[in-house]
């Protein structure tokens, strides 16, 4: 069984910090990777994808590869309270019962003012 | 753009009462998906369709059938449902395992 591995947090930072979000997985071949933000009682929207080795920045987010460690991070800059939310890190797959994408379980981001 | 639609929000059903949970999409995209999502549990998936015509069994599928009616739609089935389906379904969808997911909003049900 492939795997994505998050911390569940909860992840607390104060506003205007930067808050670092990890995620590693377990097949090497995954090509493809995506972080989705998930706000309480609401459907995963994406944030952003990246499928190449190192940084790629979008706002104040940047989302960084390490294929050779099989890490992927999202970094967010000046954090705000609105985004406290549970971030899911998902990774494609090559079919199978997991499906053509796996997800983590999340971690949690409270952004204290 | 609607994207992902779901239908219903919201639904209870008793114990052993059947319901089809619908899901269509716009963009085109040739594969869709069907997941659950429990406190503590992550989301997990029930079935997919990688095209239209194709369904396989994700993680978790007992309990449940899938009909991949067209392109567009992909429906998901409660035969008998059980105490132990409470939770939200979210149908996704995306173009191929390369690209990203878009998400429904989800069907928050509830069996009593």
């Amino acid at each position: 069984q492939k795997e994505v591995e998050q911390n569940s947090g909860p992840l607390s930072v104060p506003e205007g910090a930067i808050a670092s979000l990890n995620c590693t997985y377990s097949d090497r071949v995954s090509q493809s990777f995506f972080w989705y933000r998930q706000y309480s009682g609401k459907s995963p929207e994406l944030i952003m994808s990246i499928y190449s080795n190192g940084d790629k920045e979008d706002g104040r987010f940047t989302a960084q590869l390490n294929k050779a460690s099989q890490y992927v991070s999202l970094l967010i800059r000046d954090s705000q309270p609105s985004d406290s939310a549970t971030y899911l890190c998902a990774v494609e797959n090559y079919g199978g019962s997991q499906g053509n994408l796996i997800f983590g379980k999340g971690t949690k981001l409270s952004v204290k003012p | 753009n609607a994207g992902v639609t779901q239908t219903p929000k919201f639904q209870v059903l008793k114990t052993g009462q059947s319901m089809t949970l619908q899901c269509a999409q716009d963009m085109n995209h040739n594969s869709m998906y069907w997941y659950r999502q429990d406190p503590g549990m992550g989301l997990r998936l029930i079935y997919y369709s990688a095209s239209e015509g194709t369904t396989d069994k994700g993680e978790v599928p007992n309990g449940y059938n899938v009909s991949r009616l067209n392109k567009r739609e992909f429906s998901l089935r409660l035969e008998s449902a059980a105490p132990s389906q409470t939770s939200v379904y979210f149908c996704a969808s995306n173009r191929d395992r390369y690209t990203e997911a878009f998400f429904g909003q989800g069907t928050r049900l509830t069996v009593v």
